[in-house]
């Protein structure tokens, strides 16, 4: 079974500018959360998605958000990019919400803001 | 909120036994998490507890006293490959979503 997949992997904006990141959940699996890794505050939770809907949120702006489709495909977003956002996007999906014994993260995509 | 502590750093010699704690302070505890995550690579899960006692699974044990709002997760046979960061974390407050600590950066010399 494939894991967790996550596109693209590495990426570099500008400073204002808007990114799409995508994450394709484990077969079967219905629940995808989102994180942020930084070096200064650690594994972050952003928000989680099941049945196309936002289950729970963390603690960040505005500015980023998400969508989970039918086929449980889900994308965050992040628009005026700011210095700050530069980190590591893990995506994790698990079979049912409250699967947390069961979460898999996927590789992650590095963002990088210049 | 909630506040997770674990060591930063720890080291320790291959064949050997560590042990790395994570205290924590939360309301309406729904479990706790431990993951290793390898240098850039994305977190694995080791184990959950949810209830006081020790989870042992194979060369990996984690322990859980909620009424002192700790926690240990106790590797063996230490081998060069569990050189890594273990993260601990903390699911409250009637979500199952963890929050997490820091992370522990496990350093295996010879």
């Amino acid at each position: 079974k494939a894991g967790v997949t996550q596109t693209p992997r590495y990426l570099i904006k500008t400073r204002g500018q808007q990114v799409t990141l995508s994450c394709s959940p484990i077969s079967g699996h219905r629940s995808v959360s989102w994180y942020q890794q930084t070096p200064g505050q650690g594994l972050q939770f952003l928000f989680e998605y099941f049945s196309e809907t936002q289950r729970n949120k963390g603690n960040f702006p505005g500015r980023f958000s998400g969508r989970q489709f039918s086929n449980s495909r889900s994308e965050m977003n992040v628009s005026t990019l700011e210095l700050g956002d530069s980190a590591l996007y893990l995506c994790a999906s698990s079979l049912d919400r409250g699967s947390m014994r069961e979460q898999y993260f996927g590789p992650g995509t590095r963002l990088t803001v210049t | 909120g909630q506040n997770i502590d674990q060591p930063t750093e720890m080291t320790a010699t291959e064949g050997a036994i560590v042990q790395i704690n994570c205290t924590y302070q939360t309301s309406g505890f729904n479990g706790l998490f431990w993951y290793q995550q390898h240098a850039g690579e994305a977190p694995t899960f080791l184990s959950y507890n949810v209830l006081d006692g020790l989870e042992e699974k194979g060369r990996f044990s984690s322990f859980l006293s909620r009424s002192k709002g700790y926690s240990y997760l106790l590797l063996k046979e230490l081998q060069m490959k569990d050189s890594a960061s273990y993260l601990c974390a903390v699911a409250s407050g009637g979500s199952y979503i963890p929050t997490f600590g820091r992370g522990t950066s496990l350093i295996v010399h010879p």
